[in-house]
């Protein structure tokens, strides 16, 4: 059983496409989350929404728009990619937004803009 | 600005070795510290969740610690294992940050047989 699922797994595209990276948690969490992994392996958070309701915007380029159609998906939409926007991009869910719980994360999508 | 630091970046021991992971931390105003593992091409795994009024928390051959005072999370592995080879990642959550996680750079383990 998957807990945390990510859609693809790699991406490969090239410069001024737009694609999406889908996510899906099965763990009736309300709060689902974004990173990004850059080469360096460092992780940021981009967004976060809690109950389909955006609470967390980071300092995101507006080319990449976060959708959430229930509580149980978490969708990534980036327009018009560049090449800077090759990373690892992880989804996470947790019960809620109270500090104190842990988040779960999904096994990441690979991006390689071309 | 709230940091999260890992240092070393890599560390290499033989097998069987007891090792320790140190994360350092900005902020006093920590709520918890969550260490994960994550293996090549792989997510992350959550190892252990330490609370703030917690000082260390145990799994198997696995103990946390954190100091807020000092700023401070040490991640203790013991009697290594190969197996454990892996990057180990700290992350830290604040106060009024809306549970969002703030990352260290990690720790690229490598044990060797």
């Amino acid at each position: 059983d998957t807990a945390v699922s990510q859609t693809p797994k790699y991406l490969v595209t090239q410069m001024g496409n737009d694609k999406s990276i889908k996510c899906e948690q099965n763990l009736g969490h309300d709060t689902m989350y974004w990173y990004k992994q850059d080469s360096k392996k460092f992780l940021k958070i981009m967004f976060s929404y809690n109950n389909k309701e955006l609470i967390i915007n980071e300092t995101v380029p507006n080319r990449f728009s976060p959708k959430s159609p229930d509580k149980a998906h978490l969708n990534l939409h980036i327009n018009s990619l560049e090449l800077g926007d090759s990373a690892v991009y992880f989804c996470a869910s947790s019960l809620g937004t109270r500090s104190a719980l842990e988040q779960y994360f999904g096994p990441g999508t690979r991006l390689t803009v071309t | 600005k709230q940091e999260v630091t890992q240092i070393p970046a890599a560390l290499s021991v033989p097998e069987g070795e007891n090792l320790v992971l140190n994360c350092s931390f900005t902020d006093s105003a920590i709520y918890n510290l969550q260490w994960f593992r994550q293996d090549p091409g792989k997510g992350l795994t959550s190892l252990l969740l330490i609370q703030s009024s917690q000082r260390e928390q145990t799994s198997g051959r696995l103990n946390a610690s954190l100091d807020k005072s000092s700023g401070r999370s040490t991640l203790y592995i013991a009697a290594s294992q190969p197996g454990d080879s892996a990057t180990y990642l700290c992350a830290a959550r604040f106060y009024n940050q809306g549970g969002k996680l703030i990352f260290g750079q990690g720790t690229e383990l490598s044990v060797k047989p």
